[in-house]
């Protein structure tokens, strides 16, 4: 079974920075590239930033641009994503999302979620 | 950067009714959208790819349609279970979602 388990999410302070963390399971992870997906409290999903099988690879939405970093270790099977210089608009549940690896690069698998919360 | 707008914002409907749900690209996508449903407090999941094909598990009262900068979602006889927010896709030039559609009880 395909499983995405986030975690990392916490409150922090605007400025500050966090690490998120994406562990992979029930699929080779090394052979499928992976977004991160956000969702601000009652609002609508947010693509966020894009890494490759081999991590060599990456792309950001402008609004984070600059302030996030997407990495992988492919030996652990883990997904990170480094914020920093948080602000208060980066609150948000934070998904890792897989990418299809059969033509469509839709997220066909998604994981639960971990909130992040930047607050004074 | 590519926009998707979707419409209505909110859609109220009984149980039984075809609802459609329309999305629309700022320029071209040719057929890369996708279909998500998503519910309170979970995860989004993938319905419809590629703009008409019907994910793998996915009840066939779901359909979709369009090429280019317009498509549909198209839910025939609506049940209990399909009240939720929708969003569509585009993965023609990176990714970026519409702003949500609820279907809601009416």
């Amino acid at each position: 079974e395909v499983q995405l388990v986030e975690s990392g999410g916490d409150l922090v302070q605007p400025g500050g920075s966090l690490r998120l963390s994406c562990s992979a399971s029930g699929f080779t992870f090394n052979t499928y590239e992976i977004n991160w997906v956000r969702q601000a409290p009652g609002k609508g999903l947010e693509w966020v930033s894009y890494v490759n099988t081999a991590g060599s690879g990456t792309y950001y939405a402008d609004s984070v641009k600059g302030r996030f970093t997407v990495s992988r270790d492919n030996a652990k099977n883990s997904l990170y994503l480094q914020m920093n210089s948080l602000r208060a608009e980066d609150t948000a549940v934070y998904f890792c999302a897989r990418v299809g690896n059969w033509g469509s690069q839709v997220n066909d698998y998604w994981g639960q979620g971990t909130l992040v919360t930047v607050s004074s | 950067d590519i926009q998707m707008t979707q419409s209505p914002s909110t859609l109220s409907a009984s149980v039984g009714d075809r609802v459609t749900i329309t999305c629309r690209a700022s320029q071209s996508i040719s057929g890369r959208l996708a279909w998500y449903q998503q519910k309170p407090g979970k995860a989004p999941k993938l319905l419809i790819y590629e703009a008409s094909n019907l994910e793998s598990g996915v009840p066939s009262r779901f359909s979709g349609s369009g090429s280019g900068t317009e498509f549909t979602l198209t839910i025939t006889s609506l049940q209990p279970d399909d009240f939720a927010t929708y969003y569509c896709q585009q993965y023609n030039s990176l990714w970026t979602f519409g702003q949500g559609t609820k279907v809601e009880i009416k």
